[in-house]
């Protein structure tokens, strides 16, 4: 079974610039949650998706944004972006939710300048 | 508000050594806890799910043990391996008592950097 696959793996922008960040989670699995990585703060949740729904959110701006396909496909949108949005962004996909074991995909290498 | 925190932040131990990662968190009231490693620059590796009714799950070489009452978890690797290294992540998911709205949300600790020298 394919695992769960995030594109695209590195990313260069500019300050001011938006950006998509693609998450396609493993076959059967309908949560999909996305984390930002960080050196100084670690890992921090973004949001958590579940058949289309925002679950959850967690303490960052609005310029943070996503969505979930009915195939489970998410998506996370950053706009406005800032040099502090440098970060490694990590996408978890789990089968129904909290009692299960979080699959991460590879990440997105997202470098601000 | 959750903390999780884990000891020692790096360890280096010869190769064939057994040893001990440590995480405790603040709020007892966990749905379960997951051990995960990281390699540089990747993804998580999931390596073992406690939920909060079990007190240990081991897999291979691995023991993950927890105490929920006092909020603390324990790894242990034995005969380690220079393939072992890599930084050891703890995360724990809130309960049934959290409103609700914290179902699929991690909160990690800052990791424990293992590097197991041959």
């Amino acid at each position: 079974k394919a695992g769960v696959t995030q594109t695209p793996r590195y990313l260069i922008k500019t300050r001011g610039q938006q950006v998509t960040l693609s998450c396609s989670p493993i076959s059967g699995h309908r949560s999909v949650s996305w984390y930002q990585q960080t050196p100084g703060q670690g890992l921090q949740f973004l949001f958590e998706y579940f058949s289309e729904t925002q679950r959850n959110k967690g303490n960052f701006p609005g310029r943070f944004s996503g969505r979930q396909f009915s195939n489970s496909r998410s998506e996370m949108n950053v706009s406005t972006l800032e040099l502090g949005d440098s970060a490694l962004y990590l996408c978890a996909s789990s089968r129904l939710g909290r009692a299960d074991t979080q699959y991460f995909g590879p990440g997105t290498r997202l470098t601000v300048l | 508000k959750q903390e999780v925190t884990q000891i020692p932040a790096a360890l280096s131990v010869p190769e064939g050594e057994n040893l001990v990662l440590n995480c405790s968190f603040t709020d007892s009231a966990i749905y379960n806890l997951q051990w995960f490693r990281q390699d540089p620059g990747k993804g998580l590796t999931s390596l073992l799910l406690i939920q909060s009714s079990q007190r240990e799950q081991t897999s291979g070489r691995l023991n993950a043990s927890l105490d929920k009452s006092s909020g603390r978890s324990t790894l242990y690797i034995a005969a380690s391996q220079p393939g072992d290294s890599a930084t050891y992540l703890c995360a724990v998911r809130l309960g049934a008592d959290a409103g609700g709205t914290s179902y699929g949300k991690l909160t990690f600790g800052q990791g424990t950097i293992l590097t197991v020298h041959p």
